[in-house]
Parts: structure tokens; C-alpha cells; sequence
């Protein structure tokens, strides 16, 4: 059974630094590429970075290039993402998401989501 | 530049049928979607992919009540005898070289 554990979230200050975490399990890891996506409070779902499986390049939405770094560890089955100069409009519900394949693709699984929250 | 657009509600009864749209802007008609179901307080769910031609690949566990098909740009989620736990927010997504991409979601109401 695919399994995804967001962990890591919390209250930052703006400008402050957070980093979240993604277990995964029931998958072989290091194949699949792997997502964040946020939601923010009574908005929709909106693409944060991918991490790829096959070459481990990685992407990121306009909003968070430069800010945000995703990093995987194919060793621990763990995704990350690091999160620097947060804003008040990063506050949101991040869910960690597994593609169907090494590269982009359709997002087959997901995790349960963790909340962060920037605020003064 | 590839967008996706959803009516941002939908209504039908209790068991009765209901038929999502996702529209792919011009110049993608080509492009598969993937439908996923948003419950208040859960993590998204993976629904099913759609590709231009109409053939889906449906995500572990979904009932045969939740059926994909396409039409040009369109790309169509029907959920038949609905029940209210099918009460939810539906988003379709889409992938281009280096980038994900999601509609606005359609909130779908169970009256």
C-alpha cells in the first residue's frame, strides 16, 4: 500500500525558514517522481516543485523559484522541501504527491497534507 | 500557454448522474488530464487520467460510479448514482515539460 506522511509544518515568522518532510512507503521511491503541491485558505490547488525519478532534476512554480529548494533522499525513501524567506502567501495545506512515472506526469498518490502557516 | 478551465460549481441529486468539465485552452486538445476528489480535512484523491483519445486509467480503488471520456479539449469526469460522501471539490491536472498544472476546481454539491 503506497503510503505518503507530511511532516514538518508549523508557525514561521516572514522571512523565516521551515522545512517540510514526505515518508514514503508500498512504492519503490527512487523510480517515481515526486510533488508538492499547497493549498492556500479557500483557494485551489496550486503546484508548488517536482523532483524527477530518473534524473533527479527539479522544478518550481514561478511564486517559489528561488525560495523554496525540494531535495529527495532515495536512501530513507524521504522528500523534502526547504522552504526560506516565507511570505504570508505561502501560508497553505503542503501535500506531498507521487507521479505515475520517473518523469511528470499524472499524481497518483497523495499524502494527508500539513498545514504552515506565516505569519508575524 | 496551457491552461485548465472548470465551472466552479455543479449540483445534481441524490442519485442521480453529473458530468464535470475540464477544458484544455487552445492549441493543447492533445493533452491528457488526470481528475482528482478533494474532501474537506483529507488529502486529495487520485481519480483517474483521460488522454485525448477517451481511454482512462483509473486509480486504485474507484467505484465503476466514476467514469472519465473526451471530446476535443474537453475532458469529462461522470459520477452516476451519486451518494453524499461524493459531495467534494473536483480539480482535473495537467503536465507539460517541467511544470504541473491544476484547474480551478469544481465544487460539487449532493442535494
Amino acid at each position: 500500500e503506497v503510503q505518503l506522511l507530511e511532516s514538518g509544518g508549523g508557525l514561521r515568522q516572514p522571512g523565516g525558514s521551515l522545512r517540510l518532510s514526505c515518508a514514503a512507503s508500498g512504492f519503490t521511491f527512487s523510480y517515481y517522481a515526486m510533488t508538492w503541491v499547497r493549498q492556500a485558505p479557500g483557494k485551489g490547488l496550486q503546484w508548488v516543485s517536482t523532483i524527477s525519478g530518473n534524473d533527479g532534476s527539479t522544478y518550481y512554480a514561478d511564486s517559489v523559484q528561488g525560495r523554496f529548494t525540494v531535495s529527495r533522499d532515495n536512501s530513507k525513501n524521504m522528500l523534502f522541501l526547504q522552504m526560506n524567506s516565507l511570505r504570508a502567501e505561502d501560508t497553505a495545506v503542503y501535500y506531498c504527491a507521487k507521479h505515475d512515472g520517473g518523469g511528470i506526469y499524472s499524481l497518483d498518490y497523495w499524502g494527508q497534507g500539513n498545514l504552515v502557516t506565516v505569519s508575524s | 500557454q496551457l491552461v485548465l478551465t472548470q465551472s466552479p460549481s455543479a449540483s445534481a441529486s441524490l442519485g442521480a448522474s453529473v458530468k464535470l468539465t475540464c477544458t484544455l485552452s487552445s492549441g493543447h486538445s492533445g493533452y491528457a488530464i488526470a481528475w482528482h476528489q478533494h474532501q474537506p480535512e483529507k488529502g486529495p484523491r487520485y481519480l483517474m487520467r483521460v488522454n485525448s483519445d477517451g481511454s482512462q486509467y483509473k486509480g486504485d480503488g474507484i467505484p465503476d460510479r466514476f467514469s472519465g471520456s473526451s471530446s476535443g479539449a474537453e475532458r469529462y469526469l461522470t459520477i452516476s448514482s451519486l451518494r453524499s460522501e461524493d459531495e467534494a471539490d473536483f480539480y482535473c491536472q495537467t503536465w507539460d515539460t517541467g511544470s504541473v498544472l491544476f484547474g480551478g476546481g469544481t465544487k460539487l454539491t449532493v442535494l
